[in-house]
């Protein structure tokens, strides 16, 4: 079954710590993204790539970076730089970047999340 | 930039209709979709309106008018696992074309 996936599903970690956040997915999607959810507000877009070796900022890049070696996998890693890194973590893709174009949305997958926890 | 705004939290009853309204202000628009994201999960997506009207799917429908600024999910016959949190994220024109997601709609469903 194709989907998209993400490890673990709870992290803890002591602050000042770097932590990896593992996101992979087998739709053979070029587009991937990285958000962040807080309670009472919604997703924030962290980073996005729209092709392997390629990432842009989002939002809120600040504290965070990214890799794109490979077309199934885009990991974040949340440095000691991020002052308030707590919060769920949500990771998505689709199946190209930009609008939709004939019968495709362009919508995009979302991952489980990884609930993160900076002691 | 857009700015999004919806009902923070709504209540109904199993069996009846709920319309989540959204509206927003952008400088360019594409589309907008409708995601439902129960608690600790990840959204899943429910609709997509580019043209102006309503489009239905099964239970759910949603309306569009994009001269208004303005959505809404309508959801009939109300079941207990249609508890959820519901995103309008509207689809900017140009650059990434990355949605904006709104803060969300919390619904809550009593039997």
């Amino acid at each position: 079954d194709g989907g998209i996936t993400q490890s673990p599903k709870y992290l803890f970690r002591k602050e000042g710590q770097n932590v990896t956040l593992s996101c992979e997915q087998n739709l053979n999607h070029d587009a991937m993204y990285w958000y962040r959810q807080d309670p009472g507000q919604g997703l924030r877009l962290i980073y996005y790539s729209q092709i392997v070796n390629d990432f842009q900022k989002g939002d809120i890049a600040e504290g965070y970076s990214v890799s794109r070696e490979k077309k199934e996998s885009f990991p974040l890693t949340v440095t000691s730089a991020q002052k308030n890194p707590t919060a769920f973590y949500l990771c998505a893709s689709s199946i190209f970047s930009g609008r939709a174009e004939g019968p495709f949305y362009n919508e995009q997958f979302f991952g489980p999340g990884t609930r993160l926890t900076v002691l | 930039g857009q700015n999004i705004d919806q009902p923070t939290e709504m209540t109904a009853t199993e069996g009846a209709i709920v319309q989540i309204n959204c509206t927003y202000q952008t400088s360019g628009f594409n589309g907008l979709f409708w995601y439902q994201q129960h608690a600790g999960e990840a959204p899943t997506f429910l609709s997509y309106n580019v043209l102006d009207g309503l489009e239905e799917k099964g239970r759910f429908s949603s309306f569009l008018s994009r001269s208004k600024g303005y959505s809404y999910l309508l959801l009939k016959e109300l079941q207990m696992k249609d508890s959820a949190s519901y995103l309008c994220a509207p689809r900017p024109v140009g650059g990434s074309y990355i949605p904006t997601f709104g803060r969300g709609t919390s619904l809550i469903v009593h039997p």
